[in-house]
């Protein structure tokens, strides 16, 4: 059972515009969430997270969206570069509790 | 600082064989996990350990073991090594004030 889905495997996007990334969720004891951006060879790198009591949280160039009504999130890049190139995880977790993760959406950042 | 750091970064083990995974954690950081990786999915939940206590299990078999030691280091051990074994495993790290894990660059263990 699958608690964390991410759906797009992959997503191609062009320099400079703006590259989403959906994830939802069926676990609604989940109280925090997180995105995590991964290379080949590194293990994954914290991006970005939110609390279960906001909908946003913005950061630079990204930007996370909550809404719990839908148990979906989703990670906004803008302007997308091509050292965003990676595989990006979302996951979540309960009261500081272990991390259950989506299985990943490559990002590619088109030149 | 250093982030956290993972030993071996490779292993080749044969079936059947005992490995043994080291990880340490951030300076300050109490609770350690350990997730395993294999090739087109998420990492998935091992073990979670704080202040050298087990506070959670994945769904893993009994082979796999791990400890917390009082420098708050671990060691994840998988006896009898299976093929499907292989994939990446990662360690992370978490302080008491924040939720956001820190991942080493994980071991990348290869059975055959």
């Amino acid at each position: 059972d699958q608690q964390v889905k991410q759906n797009s495997p992959s997503l191609s996007v062009q320099e400079g515009r703006i590259s989403i990334l959906n994830c939802d969720y069926t676990n609604s004891m989940f109280d925090y969430f997180l995105w995590y951006k991964k290379y080949p060879a590194e293990g994954p790198t914290f991006l970005i997270s939110i609390s279960s009591i906001k909908d946003k949280n913005e950061d630079g160039r990204f930007t996370v969206f909550l809404n719990k009504s839908a148990k979906h999130l989703s990670l906004h890049i803008v302007p997308s570069q091509p050292g965003d190139s990676a595989v990006y995880f979302c996951a979540a977790n309960t009261g500081r509790r272990a991390l259950t993760f989506g299985s990943g959406t490559r990002l590619q950042v088109q030149p | 600082d250093a982030g956290v750091t993972q030993s071996p970064t490779h292993l080749i083990k044969t079936r059947g064989q005992h490995v043994t995974l080291r990880c340490s954690p951030i300076s300050g950081h109490k609770s350690v996990s350990w997730y395993q990786q294999v090739l087109g999915q998420g990492p998935q939940f091992i073990f979670q350990y704080y202040e050298k206590e087990e506070r959670g299990r994945g769904n893993f078999p009994d082979r796999f073991s791990a400890r917390q030691f009082p420098n708050y280091s671990s060691e994840l051990n998988v006896n009898a090594l299976l093929l499907g074994d292989s994939a990446l495993y990662l360690c992370a790290s978490t302080s008491r004030e924040n939720t956001e894990a820190f991942f080493g660059q994980g071991t990348r263990l290869t059975v055959v």
